[in-house]
């Protein structure tokens, strides 16, 4: 039972390149989230996805773009990455209902030259 | 929309010193409150949470919670801190007036010292 994984773990790009950022859960749950985590702002949602089939725009979704594949992956797409989106990003999961706490990922540390 | 203030942005301590985080929120309805800790290096975890009932909440470590909702706040204590506590804490909120999506604070950065 893997939890939230996310790949890679690190990565490295020039400006204008394009990436994807994998996340999958094996938790069965229906919400999953991307959150980008800068020193002294804490974690800004960027994408978010209440159920299989849906996505919606979070705080600071400019220059991403998000695919639900399926109820267990979630990923992230940098189509023209710039330095703004150095940053560290976590992927995250809720089991669904109102009480429950989210689950995270190891993160994917994001270096943009 | 909601919000969440975390007043203290960096604190270090000396190990067996008292700890107190604050976190306020700004939303007037239903709310279920978390705290989170990132560990160097680690992932986001849970700490404590609340979501009814008794206001002050235990979590994991010999960490505990107050809800108080007159001030809308939800602090975080330790009476005695751990060099191991070293870590950021993030206080969030989900409200029950919207989407549930969670909203976090900035974040706390504890150093103890040994």
């Amino acid at each position: 039972n893997a939890g939230v994984t996310q790949t890679p773990k690190f990565q490295v790009l020039k400006t204008g390149q394009s990436m994807t950022l994998q996340c999958a859960q094996d938790m069965n749950h229906n919400s999953m989230y991307w959150y980008r985590q800068d020193p002294g702002m804490g974690l800004r949602l960027i994408y978010y996805s209440a159920s299989e089939g849906t996505t919606d725009k979070g705080e600071v979704p400019n220059g991403y773009n998000v695919s639900r594949l399926n109820k267990r992956e979630f990923s992230l797409r940098l189509e023209s990455a710039a330095p703004s989106q150095t940053s560290v990003y976590f992927c995250a999961t809720i089991e669904g209902g109102y009480f429950n706490e989210q689950f995270f990922g190891p993160g994917t540390r994001l270096t943009v030259l | 929309a909601q919000s969440v203030s975390q007043h203290n942005h960096h604190v270090i301590l000396s190990e067996a010193a008292s700890l107190e985080l604050g976190c306020n929120y700004s939303y007037g309805g239903t709310v279920n409150l978390f705290w989170y800790v990132q560990y160097p290096g680690q992932h986001l975890q849970l700490l404590l949470k609340y979501f009814s009932g008794d206001p002050l909440v235990k979590g994991i470590k010999g960490f505990e919670a107050e809800f108080i909702k007159s001030k809308f706040s939800f602090n975080l204590r330790k009476p005695s801190v751990q060099w191991s506590d070293t870590a950021e804490y993030f206080c969030a909120v989900r409200s029950s007036g919207g989407s549930y999506i969670p909203t976090f604070g900035r974040g706390t950065s504890l150093i103890v010292h040994p």
